[in-house]
């Protein structure tokens, strides 16, 4: 299948701090998607991005679709604890029918 | 809460016992998905329903795991002769055809 690689794995930081995070692939994907799991829950979406190059926000979170359509990136400005959990990307495959997602970036916000 | 419901949250079995999980989807998606994910994977891929038709099956599901969807609404997942290495947490995600997908609360599997 192909292949995803979020980074960074996890993080640790202080309440109020931003957040960057990034997944990139192998192949071009056509829409790319955000989610953010908590544990003993499925995944929320959180972000969709349908066109290259497209900045879209939701709240504090904003997320771009790379120009190259095999990166995606993510933001969360002013973290607070309740951002604490695991975020996901995942890229639509070139047949238009199945998803793929990466490994994960964990976040832990200290109050 | 997304609008896609599972059942059971949470099921413990022995090996070699088969299970059942359901989905409910949210009413007008007309496409259907089923993941694994396992403690620190994301979802993995199982298959995928447009209404009735089952139209892909990852190489994840062996000839132990069948899924249907009878109807076009609601999609069961069943493992046969179920081994340790199928416990995960099993999720199920509706869209439509080219839409996002919005996940259950999943059920996680453990088999002991």
């Amino acid at each position: 299948g192909q292949q995803l690689n979020q980074s960074p794995q996890s993080m640790f930081i202080q309440e109020g701090e931003d957040v960057s995070m990034n997944c990139t692939s192998s192949s071009i994907f056509n829409t790319w998607l955000w989610y953010k799991q908590e544990p003993g829950e499925g995944p929320v979406l959180l972000i969709a991005l349908y066109k290259a190059g497209e900045l879209t926000s939701n709240g504090r979170l904003t997320a771009q679709f790379g120009i190259t359509r095999k990166d995606s990136f993510l933001n969360i400005s002013a973290s607070i604890p309740s951002d604490v959990g695991i975020y996901f990307c995942a890229g639509l495959g070139n047949t238009g029918n199945q998803f793929y997602f990466g490994t994960g970036t964990s976040l832990t916000v200290i109050p | 809460d997304t609008g896609v419901s599972q059942d059971p949250r949470h099921k413990i079995t022995k090996r070699g016992q088969n299970v059942t999980f359901r989905c409910d989807p949210i009413s007008e998606h007309n496409r259907l998905y089923w993941y694994r994910q396992t403690l620190g994977q994301g979802p993995e891929f199982l298959t995928y329903f447009q209404n009735e038709a089952q139209l892909e099956k990852s190489r994840l599901l062996s000839d132990r795991f069948s899924a249907e969807r009878p109807k076009g609404s609601f999609s069961t997942l069943e493992i046969q002769r179920t081994e340790q290495g199928d416990s995960a947490m099993y999720l199920c995600a509706s869209c439509r055809s080219t839409d996002t997908q919005y996940f259950g609360p999943g059920t996680r599997l453990t088999v002991l």
